[in-house]
């Protein structure tokens, strides 16, 4: 059971390059989130979804996109990368309801 | 909105010296106040869930209390290994598909 599986886990992107992060959740969770975390602002919601097909724009969603085409996987993507989106990027998945949400290891990128 | 303020900022403790970390917390509705916990390099770690005023959690040397604004991360006889980052979250009535808004952490330091 490996629980929640972020690939990569470091990037470098040049400004202007796009790509995409996977999450990977293994316990059948609705609930999937894509957070940022940077120093002195803690984590902040990006997109979420609360089920295969669905998406939803959290408190920080300019510059991503997100797609959940399977249960299990929820990709968010850059598309033209920006210096201000180096930052730590954490997945999260919970069941439903008022229940703890379960974190990837994060991935660390780096805008050039 | 929903706002969650953790302090202090940063905290260092000889070993076996306890104390507490604070999460003040405003919320619409609460739904839950969660604890984690996150190590250098790592995704947090869930700790605790509380869903009401009065409410007590215990694992190990910690104890986790909440009030109907405030809620406090007790840590007894501390050891080396509680050095960790400590966040605070709050899902309210308003939280987008269940989402945890986060407190920016306390940052402890346990020397022995």
């Amino acid at each position: 059971n490996a629980g929640v599986t972020q690939t990569p886990k470091f990037r470098v992107l040049k400004t202007g390059q796009s790509m995409t992060l996977l999450c990977a959740q293994d316990m059948n969770h609705e609930y999937m989130y894509w957070y940022r975390q940077d120093p002195g602002m803690g984590l902040r919601l990006i997109h979420y979804s609360v089920g295969e097909g669905t998406t939803a724009k959290g408190e920080v969603p300019d510059g991503y996109n997100v797609s959940r085409l399977k249960k299990q996987n929820f990709l968010l993507g850059l598309e033209s990368a920006a210096p201000s989106q180096t930052s730590v990027y954490f997945c999260a998945s919970n069941l439903q309801g008022i229940t703890e949400a379960f974190f990837g290891q994060g991935t660390r990128l780096t805008v050039v | 909105e929903d706002q969650v303020t953790q302090s202090p900022e940063a905290l260092r403790l000889q070993e076996g010296e306890s104390s507490s970390l604070n999460c003040s917390y405003t919320v619409s509705g609460l739904r839950g106040l969660f604890w984690y916990r996150q190590d250098p390099g790592k995704g947090p770690e869930f700790l605790f869930t509380l869903y009401s005023a009065g409410e007590e959690k215990e694992k190990e040397r910690l104890k986790a209390t909440i009030t109907k604004k405030e809620s406090f991360l007790h840590i007894t006889a501390p050891k080396p290994e509680d050095s960790a980052t400590y966040l605070c979250a709050v899902q309210g009535a308003s939280s987008s598909g269940y989402a945890l808004n986060f407190g920016k952490g306390t940052s402890l330091l346990v020397t022995p």
